[in-house]
């Protein structure tokens, strides 16, 4: 299968910073990303549909200037926490797939962001 | 909007058989996949259906009825690593955009 490599896979972080969170699609090309956040014991939420070269649409009640989202490229796609605060504390994790014929969507590893 | 519905937990003993039901409810429904999680991990594929039927795959079996909004994951010769969150996920609109059931804890006994 292809591998989407994300980048850290954890990160400790202080109240009120921001942090950055990479996800690479590395043997194909993904128009499109998508984030996820996952709390313990819970589902993954999505979180926003990120397509190269435009801006990202996000899922109702995810705030858009909190969660930057850019799809740079078509191997690249980047989500910032900004302003973190310890409720962000969470699993994000990225998708990608190798085009829009529903095909199956392969996953990064996962970050693991503590705000403390 | 989308409804989703699994059961929380399963419980089975290693070797058996069980069965994970999915029943959803989608605007513009695509097919519908199924992902293993274990804790603190990658979701990993396991099958896909956009078909009304069963699709096998060694060990593991969906089925999808598209008239009654319906799907289950059907694990056989069960393994302890089998333990782990079971997906439903159908696909909604375009894009490829997965929406993910709650999951089903599933713990395998020896």
């Amino acid at each position: 299968g292809a591998v989407v490599s994300q980048h850290p896979s954890w990160v400790i972080c202080k109240s009120g910073t921001s942090v950055k969170i990479e996800c690479r699609s590395l043997d194909f090309q993904a128009t499109t990303m998508f984030w996820y956040r996952q709390f313990p014991k819970q589902s993954l939420m999505l979180m926003a549909t990120s397509n190269e070269g435009s801006k990202a649409t996000y899922e109702q009640g995810v705030e858009k200037d909190k969660f930057l989202i850019n799809h740079a490229s078509l191997t690249l796609s980047t989500l910032t926490v900004t302003s973190a605060h310890p409720e962000d504390s969470s699993f994000y994790i990225c998708s990608a797939t190798r085009d829009n014929l529903n095909t199956e969507a392969f996953f990064g590893q996962g970050t693991r962001l503590t705000v403390v | 909007g989308q409804n989703i519905d699994q059961p929380t937990e399963m419980t089975a003993t290693e070797g058996a058989i069980v069965q994970i039901n999915c029943t959803y409810q989608t605007s513009g429904f695509n097919g519908l996949f199924w992902y293993q999680q274990h804790a603190g991990e990658a979701p990993t594929f396991l099958s896909y259906n956009v078909l009304d039927g069963l699709e096998e795959k060694g060990r593991f079996s969906s089925f999808l009825s598209r008239s009654k909004g319906y799907s289950y994951l059907l694990l056989k010769e069960l393994q302890m690593k089998d333990s782990a969150s079971y997906l439903c996920a159908p696909i909604s609109g375009g894009y490829n955009k997965l929406i993910f059931g709650a999951g089903t804890r599933l713990a395998v006994h020896p």
